[in-house]
């Protein structure tokens, strides 16, 4: 079975300060991977998605992803955080084998500081 | 707006009664889910759709939950009895499946909040 760790219950990050979220997948198979986030009351946005090739990809607002199979990880990183990143962010991991479902951390939360 | 929609988008029922909500997935895609969030937690998959098929109910959705399909296109989720243990965020979204290159990206709903008193 597919399922994604998050480490992190809650961060706080000033603002202009980097920005790291960890992800740890376990599936055996070659995995999907994504990030999406959450704003309070809203529904979910995907920020960037892996499936295959670099392993380095970029997504919106800023945001960057890598994958790291021998860490079996995919952690976020955005380089100055602004006050509007302030939110829940989700990893989630799917595979074409499992038919896509998605599977989901408990999340992280970051706040930021002035 | 061609995103996913969802109605209603907050909902407060007494213990015990019936309570629906609707799911409009983006007009194109094949694939509709339904996912539950409670508080502090990231998504739980619930069920899904291919068209009209429901393809998988997760050990999540007691009997008390169904979820309908009728023309492949918008899906109702039902919870007959409700519980207190019900109030959640219940969040739909919808993918496109096919011989192409899939992504399995999932685009979510505003999600529906049930709160059961």
């Amino acid at each position: 079975a597919q399922s994604v760790t998050q480490p992190d219950i809650h961060i706080t990050v000033s603002e202009g300060a980097s920005l790291e979220l960890r992800c740890n997948y376990s599936y055996g198979a070659t995995p999907y991977l994504f990030w999406y986030v959450q704003s309070p009351g809203q529904g979910l946005q995907l920020l960037l998605k892996y499936f295959s090739g670099d392993t380095l990809v970029q997504g919106i607002k800023g945001f960057e992803a890598e994958f790291k199979r021998s860490q079996s990880s995919f952690n976020l990183r955005k380089p100055s955080v602004h006050w509007s990143d302030a939110a829940e962010y989700f990893c989630a991991v799917g595979a074409r084998s499992n038919d896509y479902k998605l599977s989901f951390g408990a999340g992280t939360t970051v706040t930021v500081r002035a | 707006d061609t995103g996913v929609s969802q109605n209603p988008r907050h909902k407060i029922t007494k213990r015990g009664q019936n309570v629906t909500f609707r799911c409009d997935p983006i007009s194109e895609h094949n694939r509709l889910y339904w996912y539950r969030q409670t508080l502090g937690q990231g998504p739980e998959f619930l069920t899904y759709f291919q068209n009209e098929a429901q393809l998988e109910k997760s050990r999540l959705l007691s009997d008390r939950f169904s979820a309908e399909r009728p023309k492949g296109s918008f899906s109702t989720l039902e919870i007959q009895r409700t519980e207190q243990g019900d109030s959640a965020m219940y969040l739909c979204a919808s993918s496109l499946v096919g011989l192409a290159l899939n992504t399995g990206e999932l685009f979510f709903g505003e999600g529906s909040r049930l709160t059961v008193l």
